[in-house]
């Protein structure tokens, strides 16, 4: 039972231009909702995260939106770079994080 | 030191080997994970120590014995595999008494088992 779905395995987006990676959860008791990147050879590493309290957060190019009467969130990144080319994250939990589940990912390519 | 350090990167093992996985951290966290990823799939959670104790077994098979030590390093020990259990094998720590925490990764072991 897969509860954080990224439906787009790939995306692809101009050097500048905006990108917009989804996600949909099923369970309602998730509070915390993160996204993490990953290049090949490393592991994840955190970049962005939002609580159930609040409906934006932002960090520099990155802004997390979260909608629960949908259960969707999103990652825009604007502008994109080339160094943001990644395999990007979308991971949930309860409470505390000792059950913290994760999307299957979805490949971002910028290109120059 | 923000690092998760897991060792080895790669491991190629027959379905008779007995291997172990390493991880350490050296940031003070007392909970510590393992997780499992097939390509293209999630990472998927297999256990969790919290404050040295087994807190979190997701219905592993026994095949996989994970062990803590001390509050610095976690270890999977993995015995009669099978070529399905080939993945990429994270370790993660966090602080277990902190809500809205984020998990610090490993760079993981890419496990083959032939």
């Amino acid at each position: 039972d897969q509860q954080v779905k990224q439906n787009s395995p790939s995306l692809s987006v101009q050097e500048g231009r905006i990108s917009i990676l989804n996600c949909d959860y099923t369970n309602s008791m998730f509070d915390y909702f993160l996204w993490y990147k990953k290049y090949p050879a490393e592991g994840p590493t955190f970049l962005i995260s939002i609580s159930s309290i609040k409906d934006k957060n932002e960090d520099g190019r990155f802004t997390v939106f979260l909608n629960k009467s949908a259960k969707h969130l999103s990652l825009h990144i604007v502008p994109s770079q080339p160094g943001d080319s990644a395999v990007y994250f979308c991971a949930a939990s309860k409470g505390n994080n000792n059950d913290m589940r994760f999307g299957a990912g979805t490949r971002l390519t910028v290109k120059p | 030191d923000t690092e998760v350090t897991q060792t080895p990167k790669h491991l190629v093992m027959g379905m008779t080997n007995k291997k172990s996985l390493k991880c350490e951290q050296h940031m003070g966290h007392r909970a510590m994970y393992w997780y499992k990823q097939k390509a293209k799939k999630p990472p998927e959670l297999m256990f969790v120590y919290s404050y040295e104790k087994l807190s979190i077994n997701e219905s592993v098979p026994s095949r996989f014995s994970p062990e803590c030590p001390n509050s610095s390093l976690l270890n999977l020990h993995l015995h009669a595999l099978q070529p399905e259990d080939s993945a990429l094998y994270l370790c993660a720590s966090s602080h277990p008494d902190r809500v809205l925490e984020k998990l610090f990764f490993g760079s993981g072991t890419q496990l083959s088992v032939l």
